[in-house]
């Protein structure tokens, strides 16, 4: 079945630095991917919609300056944390839809786990 | 879009049914039900999704009413290894549709 991946699986980085996530569509297409964060015990929440060939469009909040996506090609979006501090420590999951036989399916990445130290 | 509520958390034991009920009452026309499961430090995983009626598969059943304003996952006979949170999500048939999680509810299955 479908499959989205995310690299790398967890990241430390000391504060100030910036740290990119990758993550792919493995086998379709995907014009449109997804960029949540999930604190402990808590659900994920969107971040931003991330859409190939333009510009990201960012939920209320989430400042688009720190939290750079690009989508360059379809298989491929990716988050970059600009100076990131301690209280962006999170896990960070993207997802990607493809149609299926009943409608649109969304499927996840593994997620990745970001420390910032 | 489409706001979904579900019971924040439930108990069973193993070997039971176990139905988790999703409201989901401003659901769209084009709008499709689809059920994760998450496991700590790991992307949601999909398990079944449904329109209309009833849809099964090798480990779920999802029933819909015909009203749709809300859904119920039944995972039968339950191990401990279905400890876990289940989320129901409600998208539109567009790949572009945002997709905005509820609370999810929290399974626990003891022995």
């Amino acid at each position: 079945g479908a499959v989205v991946s995310q690299h790398p699986s967890w990241v430390i980085c000391k504060s100030g630095t910036s740290v990119k996530i990758e993550c792919r569509s493995l086998d379709f297409q995907a014009t449109t991917m997804f960029w949540y964060r999930q604190f402990p015990k808590q659900s994920l929440m969107l971040m931003a919609t991330s859409n190939e060939g333009s510009k990201a469009t960012y939920e209320q909040g989430v400042e688009k300056d720190k939290f750079l996506i690009n989508h360059a090609s379809l298989t491929l979006s990716t988050l970059t944390v600009t100076s990131a501090h301690p209280e962006d420590s999170s896990f960070y999951i993207c997802s990607a839809a493809t149609p299926t036989g009943t409608g649109n399916t969304i499927y996840f990445g593994e997620g990745s786990w970001l420390t910032v130290v | 879009l489409a706001k979904t509520t579900q019971p924040i958390s439930m108990d069973s034991y193993e070997g039971q049914e176990v139905n988790i009920t999703c409201s989901h009452n401003n659901i769209a026309t084009n709008d499709y039900i689809t059920w994760y499961q998450q496991f700590p430090s790991q992307g949601p995983r999909f398990i079944i999704q449904g329109y209309k009626t009833k849809v099964t598969n090798e480990v779920a059943s999802l029933f819909i009413p015909a009203d749709r304003k809300s859904s119920t996952l039944s995972l039968p006979r339950v191990s401990l290894s279905d400890t876990a949170v289940y989320y129901c999500l409600v998208s539109g048939y567009s790949s572009a549709s945002k997709i905005i999680f509820g609370s999810g509810t929290r399974l626990s299955i003891r022995p």
